[in-house]
């Protein structure tokens, strides 16, 4: 039971433009939300963060945007550079479980 | 601050052994979590250990195991090694614990199982 969606496996964006990630989930409990991005052979680097009780948190050029409504996360980086190019993965969490679920990542490759 | 350490980087073992894992966590971290990621597949949650204490498990197998020891440093052993254990294994702190704050990942350990 996957409860924490990534459907697109990778994404190709040209440099300077707008990269969406999508993220969607299925529990209504989960009330914070991560995205991560890792290199190969390297540890998840933390990116950016959204509690429920917000429906978008900027750093930067990443912005996190959360539908409750939708379970539905998107992180928006604008613009792309080809150093963005990596595996993306969110994570969701419910208060008091002690453990994040992650989703299966989207490869993103920002073309020069 | 010194970032999350995990030793050994690489390790190879064959079917049958054991071998432990070691984690540091960010200095006044006191929770550390652990993931197992494969190919293909995310991040599969192991265990989570705060202030010693294991506050919730994975859906593995009890080969899989944990400690945490005072200083919060953390261990995972994996008991009769499968070559599908192959894998790279995370290690993850936070101050107060998942759901509650960001964790922060180590660069992981590749285990190889041969």
């Amino acid at each position: 039971d996957q409860q924490v969606k990534q459907n697109s496996p990778s994404l190709s964006v040209q440099e300077g433009r707008i990269s969406i990630l999508n993220c969607d989930y299925t529990n209504s409990m989960f009330d914070y939300f991560l995205w991560y991005k890792k290199y190969p052979a390297e540890g998840p680097t933390f990116l950016i963060s959204i509690s429920s009780i917000k429906d978008k948190n900027e750093d930067g050029r990443f912005t996190v945007f959360l539908n409750k409504s939708a379970k539905h996360l998107s992180l928006h980086i604008v613009p792309s550079q080809p150093g963005d190019s990596a595996v993306y993965f969110c994570a969701a969490s419910r208060a008091g479980t002690y453990k994040y679920i992650f989703g299966t990542g989207t490869r993103l490759k920002v073309l020069a | 601050k010194a970032g999350v350490t995990q030793t050994p980087r690489y390790l190879i073992k064959t079917r049958g052994q054991q071998v432990t894992l070691s984690c540091s966590p960010i200095s006044g971290h006191r929770s550390v979590s652990w993931y197992q990621q494969t190919p293909g597949q995310g991040l599969q949650f192991l265990f989570e250990y705060f202030s010693e204490t294991q506050r919730n498990k994975g859906n593995f197998p009890g080969r899989f195991s944990g400690r945490q020891f005072s200083n919060s440093r953390s261990e995972m052993n994996v008991s009769t090694l499968e070559l599908g254990d192959s894998a790279l294994y995370l290690c993850a702190s936070s101050s107060r614990g998942a759901g509650a704050d960001t964790q922060y990942f180590g660069p992981g350990t590749r285990l190889t199982v041969l």
